[in-house]
């Protein structure tokens, strides 16, 4: 049980193109979805926080109207990578926590994406 | 808000040894502790974890022991194995940050056969 499966795996997009992601805890219902984001060995970074049906909390220094996150089920929540530049080239997680009192957390398999 | 310290950041073992991770953290609030092994290129995967209302955790080969009045946590692997080589991260959480996670660097195990 609680597996999260993320979608694509691997991207490659040119500069100044979009780029969705997509997160989606397959056998529970996660009313909270989290996004972060690692560069090569380094520790996970939080992103931001979505809540289904609600807007996502982001974490000071993202930029929201880059980073579009929208969580519109208790299965899925999408992350839109806007205007991506090089920079934006990071390994992408999500995680879905499940409902109730439960603090656990389950992670997706990861997207890398690659902008060139 | 919560900082949370690991070390060390690399860390080799034998086969059939043991190993420790230590993780500190700062915010008396926090009351779950999750550790996550990460292989290269993967997410990250929950191995065990521990609320503070609890002093020692075990699972087979895994334990997690928690010192609240130290604010510190530490991994025991005993018995290692090759397969357990890869990056292992500790967290910290607690109700009111709305679950989300503060993870400590990590710590790259490698266990030689």
């Amino acid at each position: 049980g609680a597996v999260v499966s993320q979608h694509p795996s691997r991207v490659i997009c040119k500069s100044g193109t979009s780029v969705k992601i997509e997160c989606r805890s397959l056998d529970f219902q996660a009313t909270t979805m989290f996004w972060y984001r690692q560069f090569p060995k380094q520790s996970l970074m939080l992103m931001a926080t979505s809540n289904e049906g609600s807007k996502a909390t982001y974490e000071q220094g993202v930029e929201k109207d880059k980073f579009l996150i929208n969580h519109a089920s208790l299965t899925l929540s999408t992350l839109t990578v806007t205007s991506a530049h090089p920079e934006d080239s990071s390994f992408y997680i999500c995680s879905a926590g499940t409902s109730g009192l439960s603090y656990e957390q389950y992670f997706g398999p990861g997207t890398r994406l690659t902008v060139t | 808000g919560e900082n949370v310290e690991q070390h060390p950041s690399t860390l080799s073992v034998q086969e059939g040894d043991s190993a420790v991770i230590k993780c500190t953290y700062s915010d008396s609030a926090s009351n779950y502790f999750p550790w996550y092994k990460q292989e290269l290129g993967k997410g990250p995967q929950l191995i065990i974890d521990i609320r503070s209302n609890v002093g020692e955790k075990k699972d087979q080969r895994i334990a997690v022991t928690l010192n609240k009045t130290a604010k510190h946590f530490s991994l025991h692997i005993t018995e290692t194995q090759p397969e357990d080589s890869a990056v292992y991260f500790c967290a910290a959480t607690y109700s009111n940050s709305g679950y989300a996670l503060n993870f400590g660097k990590g710590t790259s195990l490698l266990v030689t056969p």
